[in-house]
């Protein structure tokens, strides 16, 4: 079993539909990020939250929205979709300041927009 | 230009037979680290290797080694005594290190291969 959950596993809606994805890391980590994985494109990364603090936004539309209530805890708040934002969003975790850190990830919401 | 290439789309190897996954890199931080993950049709991305751009030796964890070529910024991936569930997607990823300070896991991923093991 993996130390990140996330759900839903599969989310379909509409292009103006508001839904929520979920993440919950059971590992103690310091620092949640959220992932996109386009068919035919790399990992991209969207947010970065260190110590429940938004670190880093890498050009993310606003109908994203994150949200990081408590260390482990990460949302993301999606609203007014396009079709192109079909993905898979991939949570991760980890323990920053350590040389050589590695990331744990989630399995995945896999999104398809309408 | 890209950071992480991975060449090879797709790959294929008989079962108990050893697969190299190609990976080159660019980055003009000395100080960096190069990753492999493996992502099963579950979507789930498990980690497999780590390499420390410092590091004197190639990373080995059970059946993964880590061909770490510094002048030639590759980082290449081997498996040895494939398996049937060794099918999945891996990715080769770089983590750089912003000065003064860690990265936060900005990971910086490949476009992937696909290996498809044979029985």
């Amino acid at each position: 079993e993996t130390g990140v959950t996330q759900t839903p596993r599969h989310l379909v809606m509409g292009m103006t539909n508001k839904k929520s994805l979920k993440c919950e890391q059971h590992l103690g980590h310091n620092a949640m990020y959220w992932y996109k994985q386009s068919a035919k494109k790399p990992l991209e990364l969207m947010f970065v939250y260190s110590l429940e603090e938004r670190v880093e936004n890498n050009s993310v539309p606003s109908r994203f929205s994150p949200e990081c209530p408590n260390s482990s805890h990460l949302f993301l708040h999606l609203h007014t979709l396009q079709p192109e934002d079909s993905a898979l969003y991939l949570c991760a975790s980890s323990q920053e300041e350590r040389r050589g850190e590695k990331l744990f990830f989630g399995s995945g919401t896999q999104l398809s927009v309408l | 230009a890209q950071k992480i290439t991975q060449t090879q789309p797709g790959m294929f190897v008989q079962e108990k037979e050893a697969v190299t996954l190609d990976c080159t890199y660019d980055t003009s931080d000395p100080s960096y680290g190069l990753f492999w993950y493996k992502q099963p049709s579950s979507g789930e991305m498990i980690f497999l290797i780590y390499q420390g751009s410092y590091d004197q030796q190639n990373a080995t964890e059970g059946r993964y080694s880590l061909n770490f070529q510094k002048a030639r910024k590759s980082a290449n991936l081997v498996i040895s005594a494939s398996q049937l569930g060794d099918s999945a997607m891996y990715f080769c990823a770089m983590r750089e290190r912003r000065a003064g300070g860690t990265s936060y896991g900005k990971l910086t991923f490949g476009q992937g291969t696909i290996l498809t093991v044979h029985p």
